[in-house]
């Protein structure tokens, strides 16, 4: 059981390329989301998804762009990457809450440098 | 605006019990109060979830008084590897646009 997987680990970009980043879930999980981490700081949600072909915006939905067409996999596409942009992005699935669950299960990061 | 607001940082001796506090003033009456816990370069782990007076896990405790608008988090007899950033959370873990967004959280430093 591999949980939530993020996909890839480590990747540099220029200034102005694009790229993708894949998150995968074998839990079955309703709900997905995409935060940001910057150095010493909390996470910020990016987008979410409550369900397969739904997608929402989160507190800093600016410069990314998300598609949610199968239910296992969540991705978060940078169009024009800047180095603002330059994070660790953790991907996170949960399902509605069942007496006491609800809980977060997270990928193990994705640190991206916009050079 | 915020949901949670923590100290920003603790410091604490192997062995000493922590307790960390979460004000939550606009908490609604369907959100839960999650706790997690962040290693550097990990995602968040799940320590622990309630919705009112006191819950018990085998690494936790989590107290929460009657008007709800804050909780603590208790940390029985820390050890240095329990230096790690925690975060509290507010939610509805059954409302579907429910966004589930981090405060800055709770640095904590375990000495020797």
């Amino acid at each position: 059981n591999a949980g939530v997987t993020q996909t890839p680990k480590f990747r540099v970009l220029k200034t102005g390329q694009s790229m993708t980043l894949l998150c995968a879930q074998d839990m079955n999980h309703e709900y997905m989301y995409w935060y940001r981490q910057d150095p010493g700081m909390g996470l910020r949600l990016i987008h979410y998804s409550v369900g397969e072909g739904t997608t929402a915006k989160g507190e800093v939905p600016d410069g990314y762009n998300v598609s949610r067409l199968k239910k296992q996999n969540f991705l978060l596409g940078l169009e024009s990457a800047a180095p603002s942009q330059t994070s660790v992005y953790f991907c996170a699935s949960r399902n509605p809450g069942l007496q006491n669950t609800g809980e977060l299960f997270f990928g193990e990061g994705s640190r991206l440098t916009v050079l | 605006l915020a949901k949670t607001t923590q100290p920003i940082s603790m410091d604490s001796y192997e062995g000493q019990e922590v307790n960390i506090t979460c004000s939550h003033n606009n908490i609604a009456t369907n959100d839960y109060i999650t706790w997690y816990q962040q290693f550097p370069s990990q995602g968040p782990r799940f320590i622990i979830q309630g919705y009112k007076t006191k819950v018990t896990n085998e690494v936790a405790s989590l107290f929460i008084p009657a008007d709800r608008k804050s909780s603590t988090l208790s940390l029985p007899r820390v050890s240095l590897s329990d230096t790690a950033v925690y975060y509290c959370l507010v939610g509805d873990p059954n409302n579907a646009g429910n966004m589930l967004t981090f405060g800055g959280g709770t640095r904590l430093m375990v000495k020797p």
